[in-house]
C-alpha cells in the first residue's frame, strides 16, 4: 500500500513571498501520478498541479511548480508570489497508473496561511 | 465550481441509524469515487463506481455501500452508524478509461455528525 507524508502541519508566510510545501511518499510502483490539491474553507477540493512519474520534467502551472525527485520519492510544491487567496489546506496525493480503481491516497495536509 | 454537487450540506444522525448521501457528477463522467475526511485529516478512499459497478474499495467495512445511476447521480449509504463515522464525505467524478487516469473533480462535501 502507498503512503503519503506531509511533515509540515502549518506554515505561514507574508503576501508576495515564496513558500515550499513538502511531501514524501512510499510506493513499489514504477509508474504513478502525484497531485497537489487545495482545500479552501469552502471545503471544495481543487486540483492545483499534477505530475506523471514517467515524465522527468517538473510540472508548472502559473505561480505553482513542483520539484519531483523520483529516486528520493519527494514531491514538493512551490508557490511563488503568494496571494491572500492561496490561504487553504494543501494536500499531496498519489494515484496508481492504469485507472483510478485504487482511488487517491492523500497526506494529512499542510495548512498554509498567507499574511497581509 | 467543478460542476459536482452533493446533498445535503450537513446532516445529524444518531448512533445505529442509517444515512444516504447523494452526489451529482459532471455530465458525461462515467466514474464516481467517495472519500471520508475526518477532522484534521486527509481524505480516505471509500470506493469507486465505474459504469454503475463497484470497481475498487478502500479499507472500509461492508456497511458502507453505494449506487451509481445512469443519470450521473450516485449515493453513499452507511448502515449502523458509529460515532467514528462523523466526518466530511466527498464525492469526486471523472471520465476514466481502462488504462488512463483522469482528473477527479470534487464536490463540496456533506458534513455528517453522529451523536
Amino acid at each position: 500500500a502507498q503512503t503519503v507524508t506531509q511533515s509540515q502541519p502549518e506554515m505561514s508566510v507574508q503576501e508576495a513571498e515564496t513558500v515550499t510545501l513538502s511531501c514524501t511518499y512510499d510506493t513499489s510502483e514504477s509508474n504513478y501520478y502525484l497531485f497537489w490539491y487545495k482545500q479552501p474553507p469552502s471545503r471544495q477540493m481543487i486540483l492545483v498541479i499534477r505530475q506523471e512519474a514517467y515524465k522527468q520534467q517538473n510540472a508548472t502551472e502559473n505561480r505553482f511548480s513542483v520539484n519531483f525527485q523520483k529516486a528520493a520519492k519527494s514531491f514538493s510544491l512551490k508557490i511563488s508570489d503568494s496571494q491572500l487567496g492561496d490561504t487553504a489546506m494543501y494536500f499531496c496525493a498519489f494515484a496508481n497508473s492504469g485507472g483510478g480503481a485504487d482511488g487517491l491516497t492523500f497526506g494529512k495536509g499542510t495548512h498554509l496561511i498567507i499574511q497581509p | 465550481e467543478t460542476g459536482v454537487t452533493q446533498s445535503p450540506t450537513h446532516l445529524i444522525k444518531t448512533r445505529g441509524q442509517q444515512v444516504t448521501l447523494r452526489c451529482s457528477s459532471q455530465s458525461g463522467h462515467n466514474t464516481v469515487s467517495w472519500y471520508q475526511q475526518a477532522l484534521g485529516q486527509g481524505p480516505q478512499f471509500i470506493f469507486q463506481y465505474y459504469r454503475e459497478e463497484e470497481n475498487g474499495r478502500g479499507n472500509f467495512p461492508p456497511r458502507f455501500s453505494g449506487l451509481q445511476f445512469p443519470n450521473y447521480s450516485s449515493e453513499l449509504n452507511v448502515n449502523a452508524l458509529e460515532l467514528d463515522d462523523s466526518a466530511l464525505y466527498l464525492c469526486a467524478s471523472s471520465l476514466e478509461g481502462e488504462w488512463t487516469y483522469n482528473e477527479q473533480f470534487f464536490g463540496p462535501g456533506t458534513r455528517l455528525t453522529v451523536l
